[in-house]
């Protein structure tokens, strides 16, 4: 079926304001990932959930960030009170299983939303 | 220090030539190994992927891996115009799911 989407796949907002970005994974894909991708600066890790475990929020970098994944598909990340430098690409994946990083596990990723915090 | 480095670039070659693209790392307990291509205003895509040293071959592209040097590269031979694009290299742990990936070599082929 059809890849990972997202939306909207481009956002410009101004600094103070809620954002929320959605991810809908590849259906029957269990693990997902929220990324961030700034110019120069790879791809950060910010959340990952497996099926109806406790996500990993390691790498959120502050509690402005919060993300909700409901049924068990569609993903939420919400950026509270935006600031300029959470201006980036915010990219989502998904994968088939995550018992380990296998090939089993290949990850694809959506096209992305772009963030611009004026 | 990062945990995975890459040269950012940018690569310019000609047509037809043999790329070489690197990245090194600083965690020995990385076991899995993969090669995503991003063209501009897309998602990553895997490109190639390796576990543990050796090298792995697809068509025109060839991974390798030294873990003894930390040391990954991918090759691309008889390079053409369509493969413009970033190059970005990602790695994992045996355990846990979080890859880590490098900031992305931009890569340009001229016809």
């Amino acid at each position: 079926g059809a890849g990972v989407s997202q939306s909207p796949s481009n956002k410009v907002t101004e600094k103070g304001k809620d954002v929320e970005l959605r991810c809908d994974p590849i259906s029957g894909h269990t693990a997902l990932y929220w990324y961030r991708q700034s110019l120069g600066q790879g791809l950060e890790f910010l959340i990952y959930f497996q099926g109806n475990s406790a996500p990993d929020k390691s790498g959120l970098p502050s509690d402005r960030f919060s993300a909700e994944r409901t049924g068990g598909s569609v993903s939420t990340l919400t950026i509270q009170r935006t600031q300029q430098e959470d201006s980036a690409v915010y990219l989502c994946a998904s994968s088939l299983s995550s018992g380990g990083p296998t090939q089993a596990d290949t990850q694809y990723f959506g096209p992305g939303t772009r963030l611009t915090v004026l | 220090q990062k945990e995975v480095e890459q040269d950012p670039g940018p690569l310019s070659v000609p047509e037809g030539a043999i790329v070489s693209l690197n990245c090194t790392y600083s965690n020995s307990a990385f076991q899995y190994f993969m090669w995503y291509r991003q063209y501009s205003r897309k998602g990553p895509e895997l490109l190639m992927y390796t576990y543990s040293s050796g090298n792995k071959e697809d068509g025109r592209f060839t991974a390798q891996v030294d873990k003894s040097s930390k040391y990954i590269s991918l090759f691309i031979r008889d390079s053409q115009p369509s493969d413009s694009a970033t190059y970005l290299c990602a790695m994992s742990r045996w355990t846990g799911n979080q890859f880590y990936f490098g900031t992305g070599t931009s890569l340009t082929v001229i016809p």
